[in-house]
């Protein structure tokens, strides 16, 4: 089975501020890794995939940017957060019947 | 209009009731339907998994898709408080994007 790991877990960053994210998966080789982020009481909104090392889709023009430097490791990043950036950020791997997800960080952008 | 609707709720219930969570979606190339259950401050995981039109049960869940209608549902039986958390439907085509419903909230009452 897949596992994921997020951290950190709550992070509070002023306006400006840079950011990285960092997703490691355990368990599986190749895999298709993503990037959510999901406001309060929202759904889950898709900012990037990734179906390989060095292979980034992103979804929504914005900030953001991700990168996939290893196999087992995607990151999600900011030269300069804004307020709107606040959320909950979930890493997450498709298997054969549906997503596996990160435990998430929340994201307070002050 | 949004590719997949979901009453946000709040849905409460005592214990013991039977719950019914639903979903509606208007594209038609959706084959794989997904039932996730977050619950707070946690990455969502997967509740249930269908293929298609038809019936899935495990254990005191059942989910229900209808393609014809473009709807589907999660039945849960003898609901219990360890059930409240919010619940996530989500569908795919065949490809490597998910779309996920807005989340239904449940409390079940003891």
């Amino acid at each position: 089975s897949q596992t994921i790991h997020q951290w950190p877990a709550t992070l509070v960053q002023p306006v400006g501020s840079p950011l990285s994210l960092e997703c490691t998966v355990e368990g599986t080789s190749n895999p298709n890794l993503y990037w959510y982020r999901q406001a309060a009481g929202r759904g889950l909104q898709l900012l990037f995939y990734s179906v390989g090392i060095g292979q980034i889709s992103s979804e929504v023009p914005q900030n953001l940017s991700a990168s996939r430097p290893q196999d087992r490791q995607f990151i999600l990043s900011s030269k300069k957060l804004l307020l709107s950036d606040s959320g909950f950020y979930l890493c997450a791997e498709q298997g054969n019947y549906g997503y596996t997800f990160g435990s998430g960080t929340r994201l307070t952008v002050v | 209009q949004k590719e997949v609707e979901q009453d946000p709720g709040p849905l409460s219930v005592p214990e013991g009731a039977i719950v019914s969570l639903n979903c509606t979606y208007s594209n038609s190339a959706f084959q794989y339907f997904m039932w996730y259950r977050q619950y707070s401050r946690k990455g969502p995981e997967l509740l249930m998994y269908t293929y298609s039109s038809g019936n899935k049960e495990d254990g005191r869940f059942t989910a229900q898709v209808d393609k014809s209608s473009k709807y589907i549902s999660l039945f849960i039986r003898d609901s219990q408080p360890s059930d409240s958390a919010t619940y996530l439907c989500a569908m795919r085509t065949g490809g490597f994007k998910t779309i996920f419903g807005a989340g239904t909230r449940l409390f079940v009452k003891a």
